[in-house]
């Protein structure tokens, strides 16, 4: 039974680009939060998707995308990259909006220079 | 809004025992989680305390008072394995899914 995958694993963007990343969900989960984490602190949350709406949003800018398809897999987007955006970009999987547990994949780590 | 506060780190030796506290300030409250980061690595979970008590598993014991804003790890029987950043985690009464991270707690397990 596969965990959360995230893709690509390692990624560097120029300042003022854009970038999508993508998240494939535990099997049996239906709903994705993304999460933003800056080294040596803990993740912040972006927003959360269920049943294809962004339910939830955390104070991240407009730049900050997201869409979630049929399969429950999903995607962030960011456009207009700063080099603030530098960080490890985690996607977490549960059933349900108020799931107990919440499975993190292996993270995103994007560079902006 | 929502406080989450951890020692940043903490040291101890191989099998002894280390107890992480959280303290927490929420406009509401729908559960407390612990996760586990080793670096460069995802967070995998730990432990989930909605009641006042402890919760055990394995060599793991997390606790929780609600009237408080209180919650700890405790590790026991220490292994080197367990060096790595422990991330305490409030859901909100008001936000099923969003968890309200803590900075973690770095702890360190010396031979």
């Amino acid at each position: 039974d596969a965990g959360v995958t995230q893709s690509p694993t390692h990624l560097i963007k120029t300042r003022g680009q854009q970038v999508t990343l993508r998240c494939s969900p535990k099997s049996g989960h239906d709903t994705v939060s993304w999460y933003q984490q800056a080294l040596g602190q803990g993740p912040q949350f972006i927003f959360q998707y269920y049943e294809e709406e962004e339910r939830q949003r955390g104070n991240f800018p407009d730049r900050f995308s997201g869409h979630q398809f049929p399969n429950y897999s999903s995607e962030l987007n960011v456009n207009a990259l700063l080099l603030g955006d530098s960080a490890l970009y985690l996607c977490a999987s549960s059933f349900g909006q108020g799931g107990a547990e919440a499975f993190f994949g292996q993270g995103t780590r994007l560079t902006v220079v | 809004g929502q406080n989450i506060d951890q020692p940043t780190e903490m040291t101890a030796t191989e099998g002894a025992i280390v107890q992480i506290n959280c303290t927490y300030q929420t406009s509401g409250f729908n559960g407390l989680f612990w996760y586990q980061q080793h670096a460069g690595e995802a967070p995998t979970f730990l432990s989930y305390n909605v009641l006042d008590g402890l919760e055990e598993k394995g060599r793991f014991s997390s606790f929780l008072s609600r009237s408080k804003g209180y919650s700890y790890l405790l590790l026991k029987e220490l292994q080197m394995k367990d060096s790595a950043s422990y991330l305490c985690a409030v859901r909100g009464a008001d936000s099923w899914g969003k968890l309200q991270f803590g900075a973690g707690t770095q702890v360190v397990v010396t031979p």
